[in-house]
Order: C-alpha cells, then sequence, then structure tokens
C-alpha cells in the first residue's frame, strides 16, 4: 500500500465551478500537509501549507484536513482557467528529516 | 531573485554516454533533492542531501550518482544512460527546518535513446 493515494483525473470543470481534491494516507504519524500545484512544463510549487488537523483558507483556495479519516482535500471555488495544473498533495510527519512523500497528482482543466 | 536552477532544460542523448545535469540554489538551503517524474508514477526520489558531503539514497537511486561539494550546487550524474531514464528531472531544495516547502526548479527533460 502506498502512503500517499491520490486520484489521478483527469478532472475537467467548466470555469466558476467548484473544485474538490482529494488524498487519503495510511500512516498516522504525518503532522504536515501540503498542497503543491504544478503548471505543464514547470517544477511544482508550493500552494498551502496545514500543519495537523482543521482548516485553513486562503483567497479561493481552502485545504481541509481529517486525521480521523486520514483524509485531505483542497477546495478551489470559483475555478479559473488559470487554475489549470495538476495538484500534488504531500505529507510529512516531522521536519529536518527526509520524509516527504508525494501523491501522483490530478491534472485540473478549467473549461473557459 | 530566490529560485533554483537546472541545466540543461531539455538533453537527448546515446546510450551509455555520461552526462552531469546541473542544480544550483541562491537560497542558502541546507536540503537539496532530486526527483525523476514519470506519468503515473509521480515524483520518486533518486538522492538527497541534508547538508555540504552529507548525501544518501532515495527510493530510486539505481544508475545515478550525486555530490554535494559546495551548499548551493548539487549535481546529478549519469555514468552510463540508459533508455529507462527517459524521464523528467527536477531538483529541489529547502531550509531543513522547514523540508515541507520544497523549491523546485524548472525541470529538465531528459531523452536517452
Amino acid at each position: 500500500q502506498k502512503e500517499v493515494e491520490q486520484d489521478p483525473g483527469p478532472l475537467s470543470v467548466p470555469e466558476g465551478a467548484i473544485v474538490s481534491l482529494n488524498c487519503t494516507y495510511s500512516n498516522s504519524a504525518f503532522q504536515y500537509f501540503m498542497w503543491y500545484r504544478q503548471y505543464s512544463r514547470k517544477g511544482p510549487e508550493l500552494l498551502m501549507y496545514t500543519y495537523s488537523s482543521g482548516n485553513k483558507e486562503d483567497g479561493r483556495f481552502t485545504a481541509q484536513v481529517d486525521k480521523s479519516s486520514k483524509y485531505i482535500s483542497l477546495f478551489i471555488r470559483d475555478s479559473q482557467p488559470s487554475d489549470s495544473a495538476t495538484y500534488l498533495c504531500a505529507m510529512s510527519d516531522q521536519t529536518g528529516a527526509n520524509n516527504l512523500f508525494f501523491g501522483t497528482g490530478t491534472r485540473l482543466t478549467v473549461i473557459p | 531573485e530566490a529560485q533554483v536552477t537546472q541545466n540543461p532544460r531539455y538533453l537527448i542523448t546515446v546510450t551509455g554516454k555520461k552526462l552531469t545535469v546541473t542544480c544550483s540554489q541562491n537560497m542558502n538551503h541546507e536540503y537539496m533533492s532530486w526527483y525523476r517524474q514519470d506519468p503515473g508514477l509521480g515524483l520518486r526520489q533518486i538522492y538527497y542531501s541534508m547538508n555540504v558531503e552529507v548525501t544518501d539514497k532515495g527510493d530510486v537511486p539505481e544508475g545515478y550518482k550525486v555530490s554535494r561539494k559546495e551548499k548551493r550546487n548539487f549535481p546529478l550524474i549519469l555514468e552510463s544512460p540508459s533508455p529507462n531514464q527517459t524521464s523528467l528531472y527536477f531538483c529541489a531544495s529547502s531550509p531543513l527546518d522547514s523540508n515541507y516547502e520544497q523549491y523546485f526548479g524548472p525541470g529538465t527533460r531528459l531523452t536517452v535513446t
């Protein structure tokens, strides 16, 4: 079983839709939960980071962590064509060590 | 501008011809890492380094070498490339105490024929 599972999609939505991207994980020790965004032909960039459980909001983006279900989500409100990218979740149990686990990524297309 | 640079961005080579992909960061980060990204497999770590002269294997190290002689540079060496090393390669760096925040380079598309 992989440490982190992520539906690869692809996911296509009309402009303005609410997008939900999800990952599940198996290691209950994970404390740091990240979402990276990767545009075509670019390197991933950190979009949002959450420590432990709960919600975090940044503009149109909301990251949600449910540690009891080992499930994290990224919601995108009022999606825009510029949100079209691959979204990778990532998780870690501690800093200062080589222990960052990535999901395989979900490819999102927002259609104008 | 804070950044991770990689060179070359694109490379086509033949089996067995040694090559080096350079990686440099200007953020004084201790931690650096190399990944390859393949369709359906996501990012897989090749090698990583916690600091100068400290390197270790990641998940897929076979066929690769690295060195960390300076803090800013972390080159990836393929001594005898094979077609199964055709992939998209990313270098990344981060502060050691917040290595959940990785800064990625722009990627190197390698094709081995």
